[in-house]
């Protein structure tokens, strides 16, 4: 259980146009999703925390017209690369929050591959 | 603010050596501490976890113990595996997860 995906795992672009990047849970609804990149060989930064039905909450820096941001359901959550530029190639993962008994766990997609040509 | 320190790595173990990575954390509150892995080209799997004192996580051979009092969370496996070489992060969750830095793990044969 506790089953994240992220479609697609690859996306190659070029630059000025925009992408698209879905993040499922599969077995579990999460009303918080957390959007993460992570440079070679670093750890991964938060860029914002997703909530359903809401506006995503952006941390300092992360521009949020360029990385909008949706919400839309209790298993999706998208985050789109506007006018997309090479600096922005990057692996991009996204996690879902399950919240229950005992400790809110956030559990990881695969990821996804960002090259801006 | 919350933060995690994370022994630096890479690391490089044979087979069927002892692991140990080490892991602190400052935290206003009592949070709960976790042990994530990611191996090459893939997301965040998480390996293990605690959410108060003294409880331990185990999963796969690995083990961690929350340590209030040296407010640590060190991971350690007593026979690593080729299979275990990956990229370890330790992370604290108050509402945010905060990350370590990570440490290189390679096992070699």
């Amino acid at each position: 259980g506790a089953v994240v995906s992220q479609h697609p795992s690859r996306v190659i672009c070029k630059s000025g146009t925009s992408v698209k990047i879905e993040c499922r849970s599969l077995d579990f609804q999460a009303t918080t999703m957390f959007w993460y990149r992570q440079f070679p060989k670093k750890s991964l930064m938060l860029m914002a925390t997703s909530n359903e039905g809401s506006k995503a909450t952006y941390e300092q820096g992360v521009e949020k017209d360029k990385f909008l941001i949706n919400h839309a359901s209790l298993t999706l959550s998208t985050l789109t690369v506007t006018s997309a530029h090479p600096e922005d190639s990057s692996f991009y993962i996204c996690s879902a929050r399950l919240s229950g008994t005992g400790t809110d766990t956030q559990y990881f997609g695969p990821g996804t591959r960002l090259t801006v040509l | 603010g919350d933060s995690v320190t994370q022994m630096e790595g890479p690391v490089t173990l044979s087979e069927e050596a002892f692991l140990t990575i080490n892991c602190t954390y400052t935290a206003t509150g009592y949070p709960s501490l976790f042990w994530y892995v990611q191996y090459p080209g893939e997301g965040l799997q998480l390996l293990l976890k605690a959410t108060k004192a003294d409880d331990k996580g185990s999963n796969k051979g690995f083990e961690a113990t929350y340590r209030k009092e040296t407010t640590s969370f060190h991971l350690e496996k007593g026979s690593v595996q080729v299979s275990d070489s990956a990229v370890y992060f330790c992370a604290l969750n108050d509402y945010k997860l905060s990350f370590g830095a990570g440490t290189t793990v390679t096992v070699r044969a």
